[in-house]
């Protein structure tokens, strides 16, 4: 099946320092990737869609400045939390839907914890 | 903005019962439906999904319903086991949100011995 892979798993870093997370699909070329935040006990917040040789889209109240996000394969997308502070710590999350159109499903990675201290 | 939402956060089953998670959305515009299991510290990991042109479809001890006259959404799991202790939750898009999936807020499954 479709594996979207993410690196790294877990990070821990100091305030004010930028931590970039990667996030590859395995098996399959994804022209489009979804990054989304996780906090502990909460839903899947979806924060930016990824898309390939060509800026991303936020959503509402996400700050493109503060999350860079780089799609520049058809496998590979990452996500740079810059300047991080102990707000961002949280479970990030990329996803990559295979082919099938909008009417199918997101395969995701297995998140990235980020601690910022 | 419009939401996809549960009402149950924990559901206490025993082994080998069958489970019954719910979810409502608010958007009329929803057209196709995914339940996601995740285990703790871990992606979520795809169930089954329902397009609106279906009210129920079966995979393998799991059956989702989807009621759109009052926006309500389904799963059921079958003899469930230790195994499926896990938090599941609800997602929808719409043809006009352009592939994105939105989560609802997931339902802790605790499956006692």
């Amino acid at each position: 099946g479709a594996v979207v892979s993410q690196h790294p798993s877990w990070v821990i870093c100091k305030s004010g320092t930028s931590v970039k997370i990667e996030c590859r699909s395995l098996d399959f070329q994804a022209t489009t990737m979804f990054w989304y935040r996780q906090f502990p006990k909460q839903s899947l917040m979806l924060m930016a869609t990824s898309n390939e040789g060509s800026k991303a889209t936020y959503e509402q109240g996400v700050e493109k400045d503060k999350f860079l996000i780089n799609h520049a394969s058809l496998t590979l997308s990452t996500l740079t939390v810059t300047s991080a502070h102990p707000e961002d710590s949280s479970f990030y999350i990329c996803s990559a839907r295979v082919g099938g159109g909008n009417n199918s499903p997101l395969h995701f990675g297995n998140g990235t914890r980020l601690t910022v201290t | 903005g419009e939401s996809v939402g549960l009402h149950l956060p924990t559901l206490s089953v025993q082994e080998g019962d069958n489970s019954i998670i719910n979810c409502a959305y608010s958007n009329s515009a929803s057209d196709y439906f995914i339940w996601y299991k995740q285990e703790s510290g871990k992606g979520p990991q795809f169930i089954i999904d329902i397009r609106s042109n279906m009210d129920k479809r079966q995979g393998q001890r799991v059956t989702v319903l989807l009621n759109k006259t009052v926006k309500h959404l389904s799963l059921q799991i079958a003899a469930t086991q230790p195994g499926d202790s896990a938090v599941y939750f609800c997602a929808e898009s719409s043809t006009d949100s352009w592939g994105k999936l939105q989560f609802g807020a997931g339902t802790q499954v605790v499956v006692t011995p």
